[in-house]
């Protein structure tokens, strides 16, 4: 089954300094990966996606790429700000088409004023 | 429109005892998702329904948790009897299709003392 690694466990950077996630997934029929921000007391919540036909896609200040020869992608935050302040989820859809996502480990990203 | 909700938002029960957590998903969304973060850990995949189906539940630990969707709209999740390592938080989540966005909960704190 899909297996997915993230790195690093937690992430510190200075206001306005670029913030850069890394994951791996093992099962290259993996096609669709979200990235989830989850804040103190809320549940996850989706703040970008891609799918398998395309290398890069951009939302304001966020952006993810997927290499999928490689099998890794990653969330990109640029200009951060206190509230990115979170733990950040990425996660795999499992190839058996139920739906299912195999999350990694989680990153908690401190961003310092 | 309102949000997957969760109850209750904390339990804490000793060694033995049996506890119930519930969800209630967007409304509409046929495909309900139940996961579970342990100590830290990533989020793991419990079960998945849609409808009141269970379309796959290979990430259920073991006999000790039962889910139900009796009528397919909310759902509940019973762990009898309670063990240690049961503690964690417990997402519920929901999306429309099974290729679509899947938006959670804020989920249950479970402390197995």
């Amino acid at each position: 089954g899909e297996n997915v690694e993230q790195h690093p466990s937690t992430l510190s950077v200075q206001e306005g300094d670029s913030a850069v996630i890394k994951c791996t997934y093992s099962d290259s029929a993996s096609n669709y990966f979200p990235w989830y921000k989850q804040e103190l007391g809320k549940g996850p919540q989706l703040i970008i996606d891609i799918r398998s036909n395309v290398g890069e896609k951009k939302d304001q200040r966020i952006a993810v790429t997927l290499n999928k020869t490689a099998k890794h992608f990653s969330l990109h935050i640029t200009e951060t700000q206190p509230e990115d302040s979170a733990v950040y989820f990425c996660a795999a859809r499992d190839s058996s088409n139920t739906g299912k996502l195999i999350f990694g480990q989680g990153t908690t990203l401190q961003v310092k004023p | 429109e309102a949000g997957v909700t969760q109850f209750p938002s904390h339990s804490v029960i000793e060694k033995g005892q049996t506890v119930t957590l519930r969800c209630d998903p967007i409304s509409g969304h046929d495909n309900l998702y139940w996961y579970r973060r342990v100590m830290g850990k990533e989020i793991k995949f419990l079960l998945h329904f849609v409808k009141e189906s269970k379309q796959d539940e290979s990430g259920m630990p073991n006999n000790r948790f039962l889910a139900e969707r009796t009528g397919g709209t909310y759902s509940t999740l019973k762990v009898q009897p309670a063990e240690l390592e049961d503690s964690g938080v417990y997402f519920c989540a929901s999306s429309q299709g099974q290729g679509n966005e899947q938006f959670f909960g804020p989920g249950t704190r479970l402390t197995v003392l």
